[in-house]
């Protein structure tokens, strides 16, 4: 079973500052790692698939980068929309899926 | 446009049954794998299962496993999650995703909820 774990828990930054958030697996999951941002009360919504690749509806201010155990999702000006919680997600859809605990990222 | 609409959440007593509806519109539904993924109150995301296109494989987390099971009709463009034996440890909300064909979810419903309790 893999796992994944993100740090940090909580990440304070200020607006227009970058948030860099990490996730490790504890085994190698190729490039199989997805990001979701998360506002309260809502459903989750797809960020970056294939560890790097933005999904629509997010601008170029997000990138994800990183292979194999070590991800990293930045967001390079943060926006007051930006903030929520973020999780990142390991799929094989041969195997069960895992996510991390999630990084709640607050305003400074 | 792609919609997933759950529903059949409720409050349910520890070892009682309820199953789970997505109905699904908006794209080719038996194209697409679909899974659940579940969120205790407060909590992170934890996957539940997947299906294949034609309901003949499905994946389960250990925590579900032997009492959660996972279905489709797609005719009816529906997927299903009946859960038996039911624990306090269940009581969540309960996501419909659709999975994109190289695995990941890219579609998500509102959720369902579900509470387990006396």
């Amino acid at each position: 079973e893999i796992v994944m774990t993100q740090s940090p828990a909580t990440l304070s930054v200020s607006p227009g500052e970058r948030a860099t958030l990490s996730c490790r697996a504890s085994q190698s999951v190729g490039d199989n790692l997805a990001w979701y941002q998360q506002k309260a009360g809502q459903a989750p919504r797809l960020v970056i698939y294939g560890a790097s690749n933005r999904a629509t509806g997010f601008p170029a201010t997000f990138s994800g980068s990183g292979s194999g155990t070590e991800f990293t999702l930045t967001i390079s000006s943060l926006q007051s929309e930006d903030f929520a919680v973020y999780y990142c997600l390991q799929y094989n859809k041969w195997a069960p899926y895992a996510f991390g605990q999630g990084t709640k990222l607050e305003m400074k | 446009e792609v919609q997933l609409v759950e529903s059949g959440g409720g409050l349910v007593q520890p070892g009682g049954s309820l199953r789970l509806s997505c109905a699904a519109s908006g794209f080719p539904f038996s194209n697409y794998w679909m899974q659940w993924v579940r969120q205790a109150p407060g909590k992170g995301l934890v996957w539940v299962s997947h299906i294949n296109t034609d309901g003949s494989s499905a994946t389960y987390a250990d925590s579900v496993k032997g009492r959660l099971t996972i279905s489709r009709d797609n005719a009816k463009n529906t997927l299903y999650l009946q859960m038996n034996s039911l624990r306090a440890e269940d009581t969540a909300v309960y996501y419909c995703t659709r999975m994109f064909w190289t695995g990941y979810p890219d579609y998500w419903g509102q959720g369902t909820l579900v509470t387990v309790s006396s």
